[in-house]
């Protein structure tokens, strides 16, 4: 089975905080992941993508894998109210398979 | 440069009616994609295209024909539409495969009564 999980929230944090966001997948074969931002009503777009162990930084969000635990996750440093959004865990099986997103709330 | 765009934004169909959904690039991207999002389930794949002239089924292709007119234009067709198709269809192109960062036009509301 090819799956993604992900926790569906919501998640709210005070402005300032950091978000964390986490991902789960099925196939130890995977080898490529990304995370993608979606607000309310409009398309996804890319945040970050990942393809090795370790931490990935851009800017405020950095993306964590740990291909051993089978885990993905997203950090959002200095929580903005604009980053209020659904983010959406997308990992490549051979085809893209997303989780159904974790709803995040940014409270000024 | 407008990227992916998408027509119609909104359509409501009767059972058993058909259509098609237009998807256009300007990116010179090589694969297209067409994926349905339902609420509390994510996006799924329907169906690829690698590149012109080839297609291929993704995760839901049940219900849905594609056509790969030429680089930049990738139509879904739904021959004859039932209310479980009622979603948000979002098209989207890489420049590379399926392990290339995606981007995504605005998306189709449709609801089939």
């Amino acid at each position: 089975q090819k799956e993604v999980e992900q926790n569906s929230g919501p998640l709210s944090v005070p402005e300032g905080a950091i978000a964390s966001l986490n991902c789960t997948y099925s196939d130890r074969g995977s080898q490529s992941f990304f995370w993608y931002r979606q607000y309310s009503g409009k398309s996804p777009e890319l945040i970050m993508s990942i393809y090795s162990n370790g931490d990935k930084e851009d800017g405020r969000f950095t993306a964590q894998l740990n291909k051993a635990s089978q885990y993905v996750s997203l950090l959002i440093r200095d929580s903005q109210p604009s980053d209020s959004a659904t983010y959406l865990c997308a990992v490549n099986y051979g085809d893209m398979r997303f989780g159904a997103g974790t709803r995040l709330t940014v409270k000024p | 440069n407008a990227g992916v765009t998408q027509t119609p934004k909104f359509q409501v169909l009767k059972t058993g009616q058909s259509m098609t959904l237009q998807c256009a690039q300007d990116m010179n991207h090589n694969s297209m994609y067409w994926y349905r999002q339902d609420p509390g389930m994510g996006l799924r794949l329907i169906y690829y295209s690698a590149s012109e002239g080839t297609t291929d089924k993704g995760e839901v292709p049940n219900g849905y024909n594609v056509s790969r007119l030429n680089k930049r234009e990738f139509s879904l067709r739904l021959e004859s539409a039932a209310p479980s198709q009622t979603s948000v269809y979002f098209c989207a192109s890489s420049f590379g495969d399926l392990l290339d960062t995606q981007y995504f036009g605005p998306g189709t509301r449709l609801t089939v009564l």
